[in-house]
């Protein structure tokens, strides 16, 4: 069965960089039914998606985090990574990676990871 | 404010039938699939129906979705109390190129 899981960087600074991966287990993440992606949740609030990567194709991305945002997927070590640059505490949130059969259709979750940012 | 309309709460008591609604516009629900999700307190969201009806293996069948145009809506029938916590909607948007999420409705079982 397939496994997500994230790492990365509890806390971050404002105007850093936050990084996070996410090593799938059980599966290879070079397959040609799913995508894989990344999606937040600040605290008390919805939803929010940030972006999706096929495993040799190019990303695509939200449109209001695009001009930050870069996700890279890692075929050798069977991850993806997502990389969120010049953070504000409007980023701090739980950050989930997931496996998606189609686009929007994320079927397998990580538990999902909280980063700060914080001076 | 969502580009999918949820209302933000809904009750009902153990063994009863409730709906959620979610509405968009053509751009996304309107010609696209929609998918749902359940997000229970402590645990990560679990996608309980994709292409608007379909059940991934393991979510029972008392969870039923349906759409028509541009709005779609989610029925759980012989409600549990640990069927508490939130549900999303969620569609490709094509105007946005991204995939949006409704603000998640509330589930209180009395």
């Amino acid at each position: 069965q397939v496994h997500l899981q994230e790492s990365g960087p509890g806390l971050v600074k404002p105007s850093e960089t936050l990084s996070l991966t996410c090593s799938v287990s059980g599966g290879s993440i070079s397959t040609t039914t799913n995508y894989w992606g990344w999606i937040r949740q600040p605290a008390g609030k919805g939803l929010e998606w940030i972006g999706s990567a096929y495993y040799n194709g190019s990303p695509y991305y939200n449109p209001s985090l695009k001009s930050r945002v870069t996700i890279s997927v890692d075929t050798s070590k069977n991850q993806f990574s997502l990389n969120l640059n010049s953070v504000t505490a409007a980023d701090t949130a739980v950050y989930y990676c997931a496996r998606a059969i189609g686009v929007p259709a994320f079927d397998i979750w990580g538990q999902g990871t909280v980063v700060a940012v914080s001076s | 404010q969502s580009v999918l309309t949820q209302p933000p709460s809904a009750s009902g008591t153990p063994g009863q039938r409730v709906t959620f609604s979610c509405s968009g516009s053509g751009s996304n629900i309107g010609g696209n699939t929609v998918n749902w999700y359940r997000h229970l307190p402590g645990a990560a969201p679990q996608l309980l129906i994709y292409t608007n009806t379909q059940r991934p293996s393991g979510v029972p069948d008392r969870f039923s979705a349906s759409k028509s145009g541009a709005s779609a809506s989610l029925a759980i029938s012989g409600l549990q109390s640990e069927d508490e916590g939130h549900y999303y909607c969620a569609a490709w948007d094509d105007s946005l190129n991204a995939v949006v999420f409704g603000g998640g409705t509330k589930l209180i079982v009395l």
